[in-house]
C-alpha cells in the first residue's frame, strides 16, 4: 500500500516564476491537507481540501497560493511569482476522514527560489 | 488558540543513554488530540503515536514511552537506550476539536545519538 506521494522532490524556481507541487494522497483517503515548513521551524498548516473542495484556507497566504484537489488526479499547490521567501519544505498529508485520526504525511517538496 | 512549546531545541546523548523530549501545551478545547511525529535527516514524517484528552494512561512500545499529564498539559516522550537511528528531529502536535483541522506543531527538538 503506497504512501503519500509527493512530487517533485526537489523544485528549484527563479524569482518571479510559477511553482507546481504535487501530492497523491494514500490510496481511500480522500482528505488532503498542505502544510510549509521554514528553515528551524515546524510545520504550519497551508490548507484542507476535500475532492474538488477547499474546506480551510486559514493558513493560506492571500497572494500567489492556490490550491486544489481535483476529481481525478493529485491534489496541486501552485505559488505564482515566488519570492525567496517562499522557501522551504512543503508537505502533504492525507486521511480517510476529517475525524481526528493521524495524517500521514508525503516525503516532502523542497522548494529553492533562486 | 492552540500552542505546543517544545522547550529544547537540541538535545544531544550517547548511545544506550535513557533520554526525555519535553512537550507543553494550550488549548481550550476540552477534547483534543496530541501526537508526535519523528523526521529523520532523510526528510520525511513518520508518525508514531496519538493520543485523545480522555486517555491518560501512559503507553510504551519498545524502546518508546510517552506520559501523558493533563494537570501539567505535557505529554512527554522518552527514548529509553537511545541508539544512533534514533537521531532526528521529534515534533509534538495537538488538535482541538472545536479548533479547525490542522495540527499545530511545535518547534520541534533535535535529537542527537553519537556512538
Amino acid at each position: 500500500n503506497a504512501g503519500v506521494m509527493q512530487n517533485p522532490r526537489h523544485l528549484v524556481r527563479r524569482r518571479g516564476q510559477e511553482a507546481r507541487l504535487r501530492c497523491s494522497p494514500m490510496k481511500g483517503h480522500s482528505h488532503v491537507y498542505w502544510y510549509r515548513q521554514l528553515p528551524e521551524e515546524g510545520l504550519k498548516f497551508m490548507v484542507y481540501l476535500q475532492k474538488e473542495n477547499i474546506i480551510d484556507e486559514s493558513g493560506m497566504p492571500k497572494e500567489r497560493f492556490s490550491a486544489e484537489f481535483p476529481k481525478e488526479g493529485p491534489s496541486i499547490l501552485r505559488i505564482q511569482q515566488v519570492v525567496r521567501g517562499d522557501s522551504a519544505a512543503y508537505f502533504c498529508a492525507s486521511s480517510p476522514t476529517d475525524t481526528y485520526n493521524e495524517q500521514f504525511f508525503g516525503p516532502g517538496t523542497r522548494l529553492t527560489v533562486l | 488558540a492552540q500552542k505546543v512549546t517544545q522547550a529544547q531545541t537540541e538535545i544531544s546523548v550517547v548511545e544506550k543513554e535513557d533520554v526525555t523530549l519535553d512537550c507543553v501545551y494550550e488549548t481550550r478545547d476540552t477534547t483534543y488530540y496530541l501526537f508526535w511525529y519523528k523526521q529523520p535527516p532523510s526528510g520525511e514524517l513518520v508518525f508514531l503515536i496519538r493520543r485523545n484528552s480522555f486517555d491518560e494512561q501512559n503507553e510504551i512500545s519498545g524502546r518508546y514511552s510517552w506520559n501523558f499529564q493533563k494537570s501539567t498539559s505535557s505529554f512527554n516522550f522518552t527514548i529509553t537506550a537511545s541508539q544512533v537511528v534514533d537521531s532526528a528531529v521529534y515534533f509534538c502536535a495537538l488538535r482541538g476539536t472545536n479548533s479547525g483541522y490542522a495540527l499545530n506543531f511545535g518547534k520541534g527538538t533535535s535529537l542527537l545519538v553519537t556512538p
